[in-house]
């Protein structure tokens, strides 16, 4: 089982809102992430937990606030965004750090920012 | 930097035929390749990978790439393309600090 679940599917809010995506694995994976992809373009990489620990921010702006509660959970807080933030955001998982490992993708979350 | 480039936006081929997905990259040292498909609206589902050992390797739903070290390739391959095999399909490379770095993808277009 690959299997990485994001969950809204779908998600409107206005720019004074506050928001989370969530993302859950139980594949005992020790990496997860956060990527955001436009339309028609690659997913481009927002953040890292290794080992539940943050261990790369790619100089995301500080609306985007990550979270790992524990080993299966991943958290995107959502706040104050702007209409340019809309994209699907996708949550991956890796069983390590390890280059030749595999990482696995989560059916994304459709975020509109009205 | 580890990087990929994929030279084609739009690939199309009749069902049935063979098709290739062009993927070149650049790395310094090792390099780990990954084939990902992404269908329309959904996310990204990994197809295959090169880390050593056997440079043809052998994916999901009938795909493989050829790993040609001194072309500094990765080409996607199908022997016969199937409609259901559109998609959108990105190249990636492994790079240091956990990172995958995806090239700007290629439009498979299958017509019957």
């Amino acid at each position: 089982d690959t299997e990485v679940t994001q969950t809204p599917k779908h998600l409107v809010m206005g720019m004074t809102n506050k928001k989370s995506l969530k993302c859950e694995q139980h594949m005992g994976h020790r990496a997860m992430y956060w990527y955001k992809q436009k339309a028609k373009k690659p997913p481009e990489l927002m953040f890292v937990y290794s080992y539940e620990k943050l261990s790369i921010n790619e100089s995301v702006p500080s609306r985007f606030s990550p979270e790992c509660p524990n080993s299966s959970l991943l958290n995107l807080h959502l706040h104050a965004l702007q209409p340019e933030d809309s994209a699907l955001y996708l949550c991956a998982s890796c069983p390590d750090g390890n280059s030749g490992n595999t990482i696995y993708f989560g059916e994304g979350s459709w975020l509109t920012v009205v | 930097a580890q990087s990929v480039a994929q030279p084609e936006d739009q690939v199309n081929v009749a069902e049935g035929n063979p098709l290739t997905v062009k993927c070149t990259y650049s790395v310094s040292g090792n390099p780990y390749l990954f084939w990902y498909v992404q269908y329309p609206n959904r996310g990204l589902q990994f197809l295959l990978k090169y880390i050593t050992g056997d440079n043809l390797v052998k994916g999901s739903y009938g795909f493989e790439a050829e790993f040609n070290k001194s072309q500094t390739s990765f080409h996607l391959k199908k022997p016969s393309a199937l409609v259901s095999d559109s998609a959108l399909y990105f190249c990636a490379v492994r790079d240091y600090g956990d990172k995958l770095i995806f090239g700007t993808g290629t439009r498979l277009q299958v017509f019957p």
